[in-house]
């Protein structure tokens, strides 16, 4: 049985702060990880598609690796504000499927 | 580019009654998932959509649970008869191969 998982399960910051959470999936039959971002009320966005050992990928200030070997992945969120608070998933489609697999997620909260 | 769009975005019905949901996918996107998502867990998905072929339906419950997608475009999931334990948010995505996916805003069961 494949498992994705995502830890810590929740996570309280201040303003400022950053902070940096993983994503487990197996490492064999890597495709892809994809990390999304759920905001509460809205429907899961997008952040990053990584798919090579190593790489690494930006987008203001989160940031995501990417371990193919070990099989992790993590996201970083540098100097966190309030509109960061929401759930991050990660999703692994094991290769040759379409099927993605989703971690439980990382509820973030910030606080001002 | 309008994004996937859900509706209805909140139900509420009572136990044994039908409900419906429906979901229009990115324009372009051959691929349509169903995902159930339970409070504190990650998506499952329930059915997977290449063009108006299913072609995972594996995790879909199919003594309740019914979707189809006429043309290979949008589509529908059904319940009926609805129980207590199908209250959650139904997530529909779409994407373009095994490319990242995009989800419309959920529609969120109640069944009382």
């Amino acid at each position: 049985i494949l498992n994705v998982e995502q830890s810590p399960q929740s996570l309280h910051v201040q303003e400022g702060d950053s902070t940096n959470f993983t994503c487990s999936f197996p490492s064999s039959n890597f495709y892809a990880l994809h990390w999304y971002r759920w905001e509460t009320a809205k429907s899961p966005e997008a952040l990053f598609v990584m798919t090579l050992n190593g790489d690494e990928k930006k987008k203001g200030r989160i940031s995501a690796t990417l371990n193919t070997k070990e099989g992790y992945s993590y996201l970083y969120i540098k100097g966190s504000q309030p509109e960061d608070s929401a759930t991050y998933l990660c999703a692994f489609p094991p290769s040759g499927t379409y099927k993605y697999i989703f971690g439980t997620g990382t509820r973030l909260k910030v606080l001002a | 580019e309008a994004g996937v769009v859900q509706s209805p975005r909140y139900k509420i019905i009572e136990k044994k009654q039908p409900v419906a949901f429906w979901c229009n996918p990115i324009s372009g996107h051959n691929t349509l998932y169903w995902y159930l998502q339970n409070l504190g867990q990650g998506p499952e998905l329930l059915i997977r959509y290449e063009n108006e072929e299913a072609v995972d339906d594996s995790q879909l419950p199919k003594d309740r649970f019914s979707a189809e997608r006429l043309k290979g475009v949008d589509s529908t999931l059904k319940i009926q008869p609805a129980e207590l334990g199908d209250s959650a948010v139904y997530l529909c995505a779409s994407s373009f191969g095994a490319g990242p996916a995009f989800f419309g805003q959920g529609t969120r069961l109640t069944v009382v």
